[in-house]
């Protein structure tokens, strides 16, 4: 996932609020995504987001966007132990749908 | 259940033997996916299916790599003469693409996890 990156690792304590970022280099992506996947499984859909909103609000998740910088986050309100897993942000780059990853985001909530 | 599944879940195997792995899509899913993911690293895209027409191969797909998609539903990745970097998760997703465009949901399945000796 070279063209989208992500920091490596975050802490949090629970009942705090996690801000995962990303950057992306496709200006013309169309939807970006969000994916959570826990130890040994498969990717889970989170949220997505269509490239002409700045935001995005879905229950405890809040997208935001900024085209102009390529920036995309996830905010995580009152983060929970089950909210430990990995996080992967990820951009449509072809018409056929084709996604491409950042490396991930390890988040680790402490009590 | 009627997500993504994906058979085995788990693959040991010895350098120079052929694998084979399936993944049955949602039922109503026109496109299939197959990406592979390795240790501390994003899925990495390797090919796709619009039915049972296959229409991209990433140049990560060697010659040892063949996809299939006979009739439209379920897929197999095999891989010919397993080599130690062929270790890996490999990932399907399916996903049902509207003839007016739009957003497109990839649905992944749980994936088989390759380990080659």
């Amino acid at each position: 996932g070279e063209d989208v990156e992500q920091s490596l690792f975050l802490s949090v304590r629970e009942g705090d609020s996690s801000v995962i970022n990303c950057t992306y280099t496709d200006s013309s992506s169309t939807y970006l995504y969000w994916y959570k996947q826990e130890p040994g499984a498969g990717l889970q859909l989170l949220t997505y987001i269509f490239s002409n909103m700045d935001m995005k609000q879905d229950q405890r998740l809040t997208v935001l966007l900024n085209k102009k910088d390529k920036h995309l986050s996830l905010r995580i309100a009152d983060t929970q132990t089950g909210d430990s897993a990995i996080y992967f942000c990820a951009e449509i780059t072809d018409s056929w749908g084709k996604l491409q990853f950042g490396a991930g985001t390890q988040v680790v909530v402490t009590p | 259940d009627t997500g993504v599944s994906q058979n085995p879940r788990h693959k040991i195997t010895k350098r120079g033997q052929n694998v084979t792995f399936r993944c049955d899509p949602i039922s109503e899913h026109n496109r299939l996916y197959w990406y592979r993911q390795t240790l501390g690293q994003g899925p990495e895209f390797l090919t796709y299916f619009q039915n049972e027409a296959q229409l991209e191969k990433s140049r990560l797909l060697s010659d040892r790599f063949s996809a299939e998609r006979p009739k439209g539903s379920f897929s197999t990745l095999e891989i010919q003469r397993t080599e130690q970097g062929d270790s890996a998760m490999y990932l399907c997703a399916s996903s049902l693409a509207g003839l007016a465009g739009g957003q497109e949901t990839q649905y992944f399945g749980p994936g088989t996890r390759l380990l080659v000796l």
